[in-house]
């Protein structure tokens, strides 16, 4: 069974300054996506990266970016000049090729932003 | 176009009171799913449905059921609450394929006292 590891419960940034939040991962499937989901106090979750296996690139959506290393099975998301919108829980997901769709999350990260 | 919404938003339920938490989607999406949030646990599958007339269990399927009425709707059912199940469920949709986004509902907050 894939699993998906985040070591930080919290971390905080100063606005305008670059944070980096971890993830880790586990799985025996070579075709496989990689998510980073940003859930604020509404509650409501939202796609902010994703990144395919099989591309060594790693994905950039504006100032989200992140940190791809297969071998290493881990997947981190840099926000650089954070904003106090960013402020918010970030869960890392993975989904497999064979999962039917389905998503493994891990147990997420607070975000602070200080201004 | 709502996307994925759920009823009720929050909803308190007496320990063995049994309720349906309603789930659908307008983007004619094959999958939904059902997770349950818990605090320092992330989302955690309950059950899933990958495609109108098929459904499977996620990795916490103890104590719910689930209907897929049709291709937009997908309810989760508790007979007998209990307070373990205090938690907020989300309902999400997406194609299925590896390439494809998910969407989520709101999400319901429920409480088992």
């Amino acid at each position: 069974a894939q699993t998906v590891t985040q070591s930080q419960p919290e971390m905080s940034v100063q606005e305008a300054e670059t944070v980096t939040l971890s993830c880790t991962y586990d799985t025996s499937e070579s075709d496989y996506y990689l998510f980073w989901y940003k859930q604020p106090p509404s509650r409501q979750m939202i796609l902010v990266i994703r990144q395919e296996a099989y591309k060594q690139q790693n994905a950039t959506e504006n100032r989200f970016s992140v940190n791809f290393q297969k071998a290493a099975k881990s997947f981190s998301l840099k926000i650089s000049d954070s904003q106090l919108g960013d402020a918010a829980m970030y869960f890392c997901a993975y989904r497999g090729g064979t999962s039917y769709g389905k998503l493994t999350f891990g147990q997420g990260t607070i975000l602070t932003v200080h201004p | 176009n709502a996307g994925v919404t759920q009823t009720p938003k929050f909803q308190v339920l007496k320990t063995g009171q049994s309720m349906t938490l309603q789930c659908a989607q307008d983007m004619n999406h094959n999958s939904m799913y059902w997770y349950r949030q818990d605090p320092g646990m992330g989302l955690r599958l309950i059950y899933y449905s990958a495609s109108e007339g098929t459904t499977d269990k996620g990795e916490v399927p103890n104590g719910y059921n689930v209907s897929r009425l049709n291709k937009r709707e997908f309810s989760l059912r508790l007979e007998s609450a209990a307070p373990s199940q205090t938690s907020v469920y989300f309902c999400a949709s997406s194609e299925l394929g590896l390439t494809y986004e998910q969407y989520f509902g709101p999400g319901t907050r429920l409480t088992v006292t």
